[in-house]
């Protein structure tokens, strides 16, 4: 398995501003996600965030609205930018691990007002 | 593209009774097969997983069978516990190991 942080865990957070958020692993990894959960729905894919390269983002998501970081195999950030309250969701980063295993963080519970 | 369908919640059982969550997929290929729980207020757990057809996956009980003729991949559990309440998730493995998920059921074990 893999042993995941995310910070914040949660935040309230007023329109036009933006939220950085943190994933932390345990170990090295090659590829981390970042998914975004919207209230009472299933998970979408935001972006693949590679080391050492630009990351490659889902039809629909656009990084200047998601830029996201990845300065090495263990940290990445997903940046929420002039954020709505559209995009109040939970937004969850992942790893693979193991034989294709996907594992994931516990999540950031974001709220815009 | 790649989908996932997910029996609709939700699902509300007597402690011990039987459980079926329904799922299917559409897929190019052979993909992965997944289910992930997520329990009040947590992030997804990784509760089993199937590679090819005909294999079964299994976890606290919980079992699913990759069927490849029917593109089906039910989840059930003999005997269920009020523990087993959450959301249950299925989910296929796309090329570059992105995961396409179902909408999710959600499992409520009344004692």
């Amino acid at each position: 398995s893999a042993v995941i942080s995310q910070k914040p865990s949660r935040d309230i957070c007023q329109r036009g501003t933006s939220l950085t958020i943190q994933c932390q692993v345990d170990s090295q990894v090659t590829m981390m996600f970042w998914y975004r959960q919207q209230p009472g729905q299933s998970l979408t894919l935001i972006a693949t965030a590679n080391q050492g390269s630009e990351a490659t983002y889902e039809s629909g998501f656009v990084i200047d609205k998601f830029p996201i970081s990845r300065p090495n195999l263990t940290f990445s950030t997903l940046t929420v930018s002039n954020m709505s309250p559209e995009d109040s969701s939970i937004y969850l980063c992942s790893v693979v691990r193991g034989a294709g295993e996907q594992y994931f963080g516990p999540g950031t519970r974001l709220t815009v007002t | 593209g790649d989908s996932v369908t997910q029996m609709e919640g939700p699902v509300t059982l007597s402690e011990e009774a039987f459980l079926t969550i329904n799922c299917t997929y559409t897929a190019t290929g052979y993909p992965s097969l997944f289910w992930y729980v997520q329990y009040p207020g947590e992030g997804l757990q990784l509760l089993l997983k199937a590679t090819k057809a005909d294999d079964k996956g299994s976890n606290k009980g919980f079992e699913a069978t990759y069927r490849k003729e029917t593109t089906s991949f039910h989840l059930e559990k003999g005997s269920v516990q009020v523990s087993d309440s959450a959301v249950y998730f299925c989910a296929l493995d796309r090329s570059a190991r992105q995961l396409t998920f179902g909408s999710g059921t959600q499992l409520t074990v009344l004692p």
